[in-house]
């Protein structure tokens, strides 16, 4: 099946840095990607639907300007966050969507990024 | 109230038991629907689509009733790799996004 990548799988940072997260669709072109954000014991919660070439669309109460998100290729998509906060701390996960049609698209999941603010 | 609702559990079942999970769903617009699962501090990997005419896959059963919004995963002769954190996942109208129940977690022992 297909293969989605994420760099780092986990960071430690000290609070006020920033911190970027890579992810990679490896063997097919994903005009859409998707961040998620898990706290602990939670459900994954989307943050941001990555569109390649366009704004990213975020959630309600998703910082836009914490929370940077560049699509600029059809294999890439970066989630920048910045200035973290201890309260940041969390296991971001993205997903990369096949085109196939609507009725057809999957999306395949990336192994996560477990950060840590220190 | 939650978009997706699930009992968290824990459900401790023996090996080779049937345990049934079940969900709700709020937003009657949804149009597919799945069921993922999750080990611990892992990525979400998809189990199987649902479909209201019900479907199997080996030991799972799933089950769709858009009527009473409300989706179930039979598991029958429960292995102990079996134990993971299984999350119902629904997708609304032109969205293609997944929205994520918290998940029921399932502990299968010897």
């Amino acid at each position: 099946g297909a293969v989605v990548s994420q760099h780092p799988s986990w960071v430690i940072c000290k609070s006020g840095t920033s911190v970027k997260i890579e992810c990679r669709s490896l063997d097919f072109q994903a005009t859409t990607m998707f961040w998620y954000r898990q706290f602990p014991k939670q459900s994954l919660m989307l943050m941001a639907t990555s569109n390649e070439g366009s704004k990213a669309t975020y959630e309600q109460g998703v910082e836009k300007d914490k929370f940077l998100i560049n699509h600029a290729s059809l294999t890439l998509s970066t989630l920048t966050v910045t200035s973290a906060h201890p309260e940041d701390s969390s296991f971001y996960i993205c997903s990369a969507l096949t085109s196939g049609g609507a009725s057809t698209d999957t999306q395949y999941f990336g192994p996560g990024t477990r950060l840590t603010v220190l | 109230r939650k978009e997706v609702e699930q009992d968290p559990g824990p459900f401790n079942v023996p090996e080779g038991a049937t345990v049934a999970f079940n969900c709700t769903y709020s937003n009657s617009a949804s149009q597919s629907f799945f069921w993922y699962r999750q080990d611990c501090r892992k990525e979400p990997k998809l189990l199987m689509s649902v479909y209201s005419s019900g479907n199997e896959d080996g030991r799972f059963t799933a089950q769709l009733n858009r009527a009473s919004q409300y989706i179930s995963l039979l598991i029958r002769d429960s292995k102990l790799s079996d134990s993971a954190t299984y999350l119902c996942v629904v997708t609304g109208t032109g969205r293609r996004a997944l929205t994520f129940g918290s998940g029921t977690r399932l502990q299968v022992q010897p």
